[in-house]
C-alpha cells in the first residue's frame, strides 16, 4: 500500500502569513492527489484535487503543486477561516487510498 | 443540493455488529461511487470502503476486510456498511462520501456529517 506522510504535524501562524504543507508519497502517485480542510466538529472539505486542481468555491489563495512523491498545499495571506487540520489523500489506481496523518494549522 | 445523512452508529460491545446507513438526496445516487471514510476520536482520516455505482465494484481497507460488508440500494438512494466482529480500534466517527462520477475514482466532493460508533465493554 502507498504511505502517505505530511509534514508538519502542526504549525502556528498569524493572519496574513504564507503556510507550506508537505505530502510524501513511498511511490510515484504521479498527480493522484487531494487536499482536504477539516474543521473542528465538520466533515472534511475538497480543496484541491489532481494535486493542483482548486474545486470550485475554494479561495484562490490555495494552492497545489507537485507530481510524483512530493506535494505541496499553500495557502497565501491566511484568513482567520483557515485555520483547520489538512489532510493530503492519494487516489492512484486502485483502492486502497490512504491520507496523510494531517496537519493542525493553529493561531500564533 | 446534495445531502448525504448518516445513521445506525452506536454503542456496541466488542464482537458485536452494526449497520450504518447513508440517505443520499440531490443526486442521481445510481451514477456515483460511494465511500465510507472513518475517524478516531482525536485522529485522521482512514479510508474504509467504496462501492461503484452498480455496486460492481467493491474494495475494503485491509484492517476491515473480512468483518465490514458495504452495499447499496440504488432504488431507496442508500449506502450501507455493515460492522461486524467489532473491536476497540473501531470506535470512530462514520462518514459516508460521494465519489467524483459512477467510477472508482476516489476523489470526495461531498460528505455526511457522520454517524458514531463506539465499541466498548
Amino acid at each position: 500500500d502507498i504511505q502517505m506522510t505530511q509534514s508538519p504535524s502542526s504549525l502556528s501562524a498569524s493572519v496574513g502569513d504564507k503556510v507550506t504543507i508537505t505530502c510524501r508519497a513511498s511511490q510515484s502517485i504521479i498527480t493522484y492527489l487531494n487536499w482536504y480542510q477539516q474543521k473542528p466538529g465538520q466533515a472534511p472539505k475538497l480543496l484541491i484535487s489532481g494535486a493542483s486542481r482548486l474545486e470550485r468555491g475554494v479561495p484562490s489563495r490555495f494552492s497545489g503543486t507537485g507530481s510524483g512523491t512530493d506535494f505541496t498545499l499553500t495557502i497565501t495571506r491566511l484568513q482567520r477561516e483557515d485555520f483547520a487540520t489538512y489532510y493530503c489523500q492519494h487516489n492512484y489506481r486502485a483502492p486502497p487510498w490512504t491520507f496523510g496523518q494531517g496537519t493542525k494549522v493553529e493561531i500564533k | 443540493e446534495v445531502q448525504l445523512l448518516e445513521s445506525g452508529g452506536g454503542l456496541v460491545q466488542p464482537g458485536g455488529s452494526l449497520r450504518l446507513s447513508c440517505v443520499a438526496s440531490g443526486f442521481t445516487f445510481s451514477n456515483y461511487a460511494m465511500t465510507w471514510v472513518r475517524q478516531a476520536p482525536g485522529k485522521g482520516l482512514e479510508w474504509v470502503s467504496v462501492i461503484s455505482g452498480s455496486g460492481g465494484s467493491i474494495y475494503y481497507a485491509d484492517s476491515v476486510k473480512g468483518r465490514f460488508t458495504i452495499s447499496r440500494d440504488n432504488s431507496n438512494n442508500t449506502l450501507f456498511l455493515q460492522l461486524s466482529s467489532l473491536r476497540a480500534e473501531d470506535t470512530a466517527l462514520y462518514y459516508c462520501a460521494r465519489d467524483a462520477t459512477w467510477e472508482l475514482l476516489g476523489r470526495w466532493g461531498n460528505w455526511g456529517q457522520g454517524t458514531l460508533v463506539s465499541v466498548s465493554s
